[in-house]
């Protein structure tokens, strides 16, 4: 039982470079959300998921889509990068049973843009 | 809309002291709240939860919180810290309703030093 595991782990992009970040779970859960980490910022929501095929925009959600075309899966892309993106990113997920509530975070994603 | 505010952005402790790290919310409604432990180079793990019941809350590695709802806080306590528990510390928010994501203040550095 890997829990929630991202990929890449780091990334570089140059400007206007685009990529794509992967979230799996193997949890069955059915709440899937993408945060960012910027130093004194905490953690702020992009994205995220109740279900699959269903996503909605978070605080700053600007710059950024997502698509949740399995259960399982949360991808999370940057269409045209910029150094404003450089961040901490995280995945987490949530079962919608048990009345638990707890959001469980993959290892992160760090990226940088120049 | 919820807020969540961290007072203390940095607490330097020496090993077995005790510690109390603040955190205060603002909801027009009910909420659940959380606190994580993120250690260096991590994901953030979960240290407890208030969801409802008892206003004194147990979790991992000897910390508890305490729910005050007159005074909207949820101040973290441990009373002998060890080495090991130095990292970043996040206070987090949950309207009661499903799909809701987290609301995180801007986080707790805690420093254990010899």
């Amino acid at each position: 039982n890997a829990g929630v595991t991202q990929t890449p782990k780091f990334r570089v992009l140059k400007t206007g470079q685009s990529m794509t970040l992967l979230c799996a779970q193997d949890m069955n859960h059915e709440y899937m959300y993408w945060y960012r980490q910027d130093p004194g910022m905490g953690l702020r929501l992009i994205h995220y998921s109740v279900g699959e095929g269903t996503t909605a925009k978070g605080e700053v959600p600007d710059g950024y889509n997502v698509s949740r075309l399995k259960k399982q899966n949360f991808l999370l892309g940057l269409e045209s990068a910029a150094p404003s993106q450089t961040s901490v990113y995280f995945c987490a997920s949530r079962t919608l049973a048990g009345g638990s509530y707890e959001q469980y975070f993959g290892p992160g994603t760090r990226l940088t843009v120049t | 809309a919820q807020s969540v505010t961290q007072l203390d952005s940095q607490v330097p402790v020496f090993e077995e002291a005790p510690v109390e790290l603040r955190c205060n919310y603002s909801s027009s409604v009910s909420v659940y709240l959380f606190w994580y432990v993120q250690y260096p180079n991590q994901g953030l793990q979960l240290l407890l939860k208030y969801l409802s019941g008892s206003t004194l809350v147990k979790g991992i590695n000897g910390f508890e919180a305490e729910f005050n709802k007159s005074q909207t806080s949820f101040h973290l306590r441990k009373p002998s810290v060890h080495i090991s528990d130095t990292a970043e510390y996040f206070c987090a928010v949950s309207e009661n309703q499903a799909g809701t994501a987290l609301i995180f203040g801007k986080g707790t550095t805690l420093s254990v030093s010899s």
